[in-house]
Parts: C-alpha cells; structure tokens; sequence
C-alpha cells in the first residue's frame, strides 16, 4: 500500500516549457487535491476533483490544468511555465470531501 | 474573511516543555479545523482535528483548546521531545465549501 505516489519528485524547467505532474492513489478515495507550497506562506489549493469525472478550481488555479484521469490518478499540467510557478507541488487524497487528507512527498519544480 | 492566521512563525522550546501555537479565524461558518505536522521533505500528515462543538481534545501528547467566541484555536504538545521538531499548520473549511484554508505554518524546534 504506497499511499498517493508523485512523479516527478523535482524538475528544472525552462520558462515556457510545459510539464506534466502526476499523482496516483491506491486508497480507492473519492477525492483529490493539487497543492502548492510556498515559504511563509502555506500550502494553497490550486484544484480539486470531489470524485471521479469532477474538477474544480481552487485558491489559485491560474496557469495550471488538471484531468482526473481515473478514481486512482490526478495529473496536474503547466502549459507555458513562468518563474512564479517555482514552489513544491503536493497532491492529496481523501475518502470523501471534509475528511482526513492524506499526502504526496511533493515534486519540487524549478523554473528559470 | 478565508484566512486563517497562524502564530508564531517559529517557536524553540526546550526538551519537557509545553509549545502552544495560536490560529484564529474570521469566518464563523468554519467548522472544521484540524493541525497537520510536516517534516521536512514530506508532505503534510494529519495530527488531530476538532470541531466547534466540542472546547477541547486530547490525542496522546497533542491537544487542540477551540475557544468559538474568540475565534481562536490552538494546538498544545505536552512533554516536547526533539522528535517533535516540524512545520505545523492549522487549517480550516466548513460543509458547503470543502476546501481547506490554511495558516502559514510554524517552524518548530524542539532542544534537547
């Protein structure tokens, strides 16, 4: 049982580049969440998917896409990356909404 | 009126003491608030949570005192060990709206 899984665990990219963050869950939760964090400052919801089939947009969801592309697997895609995306990344999982979420190790993401 | 401030920002205590972090909240329709404990290069885990019927709960050596009136809330570890050493946010969310509002973390550290 690996709990939620991220890949990549970091990433350099170059402004502009586009990328693809993945996460996976074996819990068989409903719901599942993209953070970011940034020193000082939290961790803020950038999107959230209630179950499978559902995304919703979060705090801060600007320059960012998501797919939930399966119960198990939430990707999160930058398009066009710009500096101020520079942040860890963290996906979450929970069995339903308002419930205990539980973790990634974080993608810790780069961009010059 | 999302926001949820945390503090202090970072807080040393020595071994046996007793560190209290502090978060309040102005939305009065918050009624979930649960603490999560990070070290570093992990994500979040959850710790112990409350809700606002009850003023105060207890999970081993962590306690959560819920002040409504104030609109306070705050976490307590009893007997500090320097395994105790993390990052630890309070959160909040209510039943319509799931999403979890985060404080801004406190760094602490445990001497021993």
């Amino acid at each position: 049982n690996a709990g939620v899984t991220q890949t990549p665990k970091f990433q350099v990219l170059k402004t502009g580049q586009s990328m693809t963050l993945q996460c996976a869950q074996d819990m068989n939760h409903n719901s599942m969440y993209w953070y970011r964090q940034d020193p000082g400052m939290g961790l803020r919801l950038i999107y959230y998917s209630a179950s499978e089939g559902t995304t919703d947009k979060g705090e801060v969801p600007n320059g960012y896409n998501v797919s939930r592309l399966n119960k198990r697997e939430f990707s999160l895609r930058l398009e066009s990356a710009a500096p101020s995306q520079t942040s860890v990344y963290f996906c979450a999982s929970s069995e339903i909404a308002e419930e205990t979420q539980y973790f990634g190790p974080g993608t810790r993401l780069l961009v010059l | 009126q999302q926001q949820v401030k945390q503090s202090p920002q970072s807080l040393i205590v020595q071994k046996g003491g007793i560190p209290i972090i502090n978060c309040a909240y102005e939305n009065t329709a918050f009624d979930y608030f649960p603490w999560y404990q990070q070290f570093p290069g992990k994500g979040p885990a959850l710790l112990i949570a409350i809700r606002p019927d009850v003023s105060e709960k207890k999970e081993g050596r962590f306690t959560i005192s819920f002040n409504k009136s104030a609109k306070q809330f705050s976490l307590h570890i009893m007997d500090s060990q320097p395994g105790d050493s993390a990052t630890y946010f309070c959160a909040a969310s209510m039943d319509s709206n799931y999403q979890l509002i985060w404080g801004a973390g406190t760094k602490l550290i445990i001497k021993p």
